[in-house]
């Protein structure tokens, strides 16, 4: 199956900086999505992005299909963007998501 | 609107039982699947289904079993529990295009602990 690949594991940013979390992938890329897990537990599903750029808020997305990676942005990071960030891939499987080991995320004030 | 609801939140249970771990959506969406999140991992598949009367399974299935007699409801039935199954257990609901799932809504999690 696909392996996906996060980086970096870990990072801490005081509030008001820029990030960007980075997925690579081993095989074709064709149903890309990213979350955001809360500190708390909570999953959401930010992006569906098997393609392109899409922006929602202060989080941009953008992925390059023909290179097999994606980037997250996170602009002007806030507390509440602490978490865990996720990607996840079907690769040609096409339904069986495959999630990265995530990219742990500290905002501090 | 309820999304997706799942129960129970917390479970304990002795190594050889049984037990259900239950999951319901309220959102009308084909695609349904659980995953259990282990610590310093992502979340792995277990199991999914593409519709009623429609399941398969995922990367790590030994163990698991799942029915969907139901659109609403897809039920995990832990088999004989063993400790490497001490996991978080988490179910999805999806919208699906040609058995792809997008737009996922997870629910809360359910923390076991097979002693």
């Amino acid at each position: 199956g696909i392996q996906v690949e996060q980086s970096p594991p870990d990072l801490i940013l005081q509030e008001g900086a820029n990030s960007t979390l980075r997925c690579n992938f081993s095989d074709s890329v064709n149903n890309l999505q990213w979350f955001h897990q809360n500190p708390w537990g909570q999953l959401i599903n930010l992006f569906y992005i098997p393609s392109g750029t899409k922006q929602n808020g202060r989080l941009s997305a953008t992925t390059v299909a023909t290179e097999r990676y994606s980037l997250l942005y996170i602009s002007s990071s806030q507390t509440t963007d602490s978490g865990v960030y996720f990607c996840a891939e079907t690769g040609v499987s096409g339904n069986k998501l495959v999630f990265g080991a995530g990219t742990i995320l500290r905002v501090k004030s | 609107n309820a999304g997706v609801t799942q129960t129970p939140k917390f479970q304990v249970l002795k190594t050889g039982q049984s037990m259900t771990l239950q999951c319901a959506q309220d959102m009308n969406h084909e695609y349904m699947s659980w995953y259990r999140q282990d610590p310093g991992m992502g979340l792995r598949l277990i199991h999914y289904s593409v519709g009623a009367g429609i399941t398969d399974q995922g990367e790590v299935p030994n163990g698991y079993n799942v029915s969907r007699s139901t659109t609403e409801d897809f039920p995990l039935r832990l088999l004989s529990a063993a400790p490497s199954q001490t996991s978080v257990y988490f179910c999805a609901s999806s919208y699906s295009e040609w058995g792809v799932g997008y737009g996922y809504t997870f629910g809360s999690g359910t923390r076991l602990t097979v002693v």
